[in-house]
């Protein structure tokens, strides 16, 4: 069974532009969360989309934004971008959030400049 | 919200075991504890869940204090592999909120 796939792997924008990153599931499954990891504040949750609804979200700005579709796959947005939204993003996917086992993939590296 | 404490970095030989501990001190009756670990360059992955019992899987053992208060992650025979950043996550049902401790660097001297 395929893995979880993020895409792009790598990505550099400059300050104020937006950018937005995919997010396959393992097929099944309906749960995709995202997470941020940066040196300084380690893995933050953002947010959990189960049937193409947010059911849960972090404490992030509303610059951060995302949305799952019908097939699962879901995409997360960030307008705006900041300096210190440079981080590796990561999503996760699950049979369903808070009693499965998260799957994650290997992540997208954003740089902002 | 509950937290998890855990050490910033562990050493340990090849071949021996390993004991990462985790505190949760402010943990609910319905919270699960998790254990995530991740390798460099990659994205976590699941190592261990439990809620009141120990528990074991082919990868470690979890072992819970009575009071779940605090939590004890096993490698019964680390190899170098196993070098990675481990993460004791609360499941906080209650708010539905995932929190991550700031993890543990396990180092692996051959």
């Amino acid at each position: 069974k395929a893995g979880v796939t993020q895409t792009p792997r790598y990505l550099i924008k400059t300050r104020g532009q937006q950018v937005t990153l995919s997010c396959s599931p393992i097929s099944g499954h309906r749960s995709v969360s995202w997470y941020q990891q940066t040196p300084g504040q380690g893995l933050q949750f953002l947010f959990e989309y189960f049937s193409e609804t947010q059911r849960n979200k972090g404490n992030f700005p509303g610059r951060f934004s995302g949305r799952q579709f019908s097939n699962s796959r879901s995409e997360m947005n960030v307008s705006t971008l900041e300096l210190g939204d440079s981080a590796l993003y990561l999503c996760a996917s699950s049979l369903d959030w808070n009693t499965d086992t998260q799957y994650f993939g290997p992540g997208t590296r954003l740089t902002v400049l | 919200d509950a937290k998890t404490t855990q050490p910033n970095s562990m050493e340990s030989n090849e071949e021996e075991p390993v004991h990462l501990p985790c505190n949760h001190s402010t943990i609910s009756g319905t919270d699960y504890i998790h254990w995530y670990r991740q390798l460099p360059s990659q994205g976590p992955e699941y190592v261990i869940h439990g809620l009141t019992s120990n528990v074991n899987n082919r990868m470690a053992s979890l072992a819970i204090a009575e009071d779940r208060k605090s939590s004890t992650l096993i490698l019964h025979r680390a190899t170098l592999r196993d070098a990675a950043v481990y993460y004791c996550i609360l499941i906080e049902r209650r708010d539905d909120k995932i929190i991550f401790g700031k993890g543990t660097r396990l180092h692996i001297l051959p």
